[in-house]
């Protein structure tokens, strides 16, 4: 069946520092592909999307662009901030919404 | 104010009790949904419902039940709480005109201890 793979976290890096998250996925078809973000003590919230392949999403300095050859959806940022600390989840739509277990990313001054 | 809400936001209970969980969202949407985060294994889908009559089973919804009392109101419900219930409870909603790109919206989540 459809799955999401992504790199086990923690990520610690150091603020200005190029931030990538690797997602690669599994999935018959053409999916769509998502990248959320769960900031502490809240709920997640869409960060970006990509719809077809070799679309790039973009949002708050975050990128990923939708490769069907390597199926990847990795997240870039290249220059991280100490509020960019959260938990990053990758997750396809295909039938229903397929959820990655997630990436916590911090970021220290 | 939230366009999703979540009631309680923490929960402790003791095994064998009945507890609900309730959501509510004043964005419109018709498609909503529960889920629960554990550490390590990211977002599992409960049950999800695509109008007040359309229910449905998500990949673990053993152990729980759901009422969709309208458009607005989804709840979620532990018949006989057991301690692997305890985890982060997270309430969604989806427009649905989106089709397979739908966003989804959460609300704040409830996290739920049972002793």
């Amino acid at each position: 069946g459809d799955s999401v793979t992504q790199m086990e976290g923690p990520v610690t890096l150091s603020e200005e520092a190029f931030l990538t998250i690797n997602c690669t996925y599994t999935a018959t078809g053409y999916p769509s592909l998502f990248w959320y973000v769960q900031y502490p003590g809240e709920g997640l919230q869409l960060l970006l999307k990509a719809t077809k392949a070799d679309d790039k999403g973009s949002n708050k300095g975050f990128e990923a662009t939708y490769r069907k050859e390597t199926t990847s959806f990795h997240l870039e940022k290249g220059s991280v901030q100490v509020s960019d600390s959260a938990v990053y989840f990758c997750a396809l739509t295909h039938y229903q919404l397929i959820w990655g277990a997630g990436t916590k990313l911090i970021i220290k001054p | 104010d939230a366009d999703v809400t979540q009631t309680p936001r923490n929960r402790i209970t003791k095994t064998g009790k009945r507890i609900m969980l309730e959501c509510s969202q004043t964005k419109g949407h018709d498609r909503m949904y529960w889920y629960r985060q554990d550490p390590g294994l990211g977002l599992r889908l409960i049950y999800y419902s695509f109008d007040v009559k359309d229910i449905n089973k998500g990949e673990i919804s053993d152990g729980y039940s759901v009422s969709r009392q309208a458009q607005a109101k989804f709840s979620l419900s532990l018949e006989s709480a057991i301690p692997n219930q305890t985890a982060l409870y997270f309430c969604a909603t989806s427009p649905g005109t989106g089709g397979i790109t739908d966003t989804q919206y959460f609300g704040p989540g409830t996290r739920l201890t049972v002793l």
